[in-house]
């Protein structure tokens, strides 16, 4: 069975520090690899996604993520973080013969001033 | 063009009444999901409908769970009778191909 391993339920950083939040997945074949983000009191939005092609993916508000197949990883980063990037992070993977999404637990981002 | 829309926000609940949560998918997408998150936990995969027809509903906890989506428009899921334990965020998403959007929820809370 699949599964996604979200590390840290919290990581804090500072205003205009690298942000990295880590998502390694289990998969015998190939995944579709989304990073989701929920901000308080808002639904999910999607953030960027890798279906095929290109491992490095740009998504929005200045986030991108590497897949890297060899280490089953797809770890979210932006370079510097702003006080509005606070907000809750899911990673999820899905297979391309069944379109139910996967989650991992969600990782809080808490930005320091 | 109207995002996927949740009914309602927030609901509270006493333990053995009946809830029905609705969900407004954007207009044309066939594909509609329904999602669960348990306080604490991840998401979890409750169902997938393809139009009006369930594709998957491996996702549904037992059979207190009632899902439909009437002429593949808007879904319906009604619990009943509600337990302490499904209390959670339950989130409706459509599509049409590989990315699902998401409405905003509905918090359900069973006393």
């Amino acid at each position: 069975a699949q599964s996604v391993t979200q590390l840290g339920s919290h990581v804090s950083v500072s205003e205009g520090a690298l942000v990295l939040l880590r998502c390694n997945y289990s998969s015998s074949v190939p995944p579709y690899l989304f990073w989701y983000v929920q901000y308080p009191n808002q639904g999910l939005q999607l953030l960027l996604k890798y279906t095929t092609g290109a491992t490095l993916v740009k998504g929005i508000n200045g986030f991108e993520a590497e897949f890297k197949k060899s280490e089953t990883s797809f770890h979210l980063t932006k370079p510097s973080a702003h006080m509005s990037d606070a907000a809750e992070y899911f990673c999820a993977v899905r297979r391309d013969s069944n379109y139910q999404l996967i989650w991992g637990a969600g990782t809080k981002l808490i930005i320091k001033p | 063009e109207a995002g996927v829309t949740q009914f309602p926000s927030h609901s509270v609940i006493e333990k053995g009444q009946t809830v029905t949560l609705r969900c407004d998918p954007i207009s044309g997408h066939d594909n509609l999901y329904w999602y669960r998150r348990v306080m604490g936990k991840e998401i979890k995969f409750l169902l997938h409908f393809v139009k009006e027809s369930k594709q998957d509903e491996s996702g549904m906890p037992n059979n207190r769970f009632l899902a439909e989506r009437t002429g593949g428009t808007y879904s319906t899921l009604k619990v009943q009778p509600a337990e302490l334990e499904d209390s959670g965020v339950y989130f409706c998403a459509s599509s049409q191909f590989s990315e699902q959007y998401f409405g905003p929820g509905t918090r359900l809370t069973v006393t």
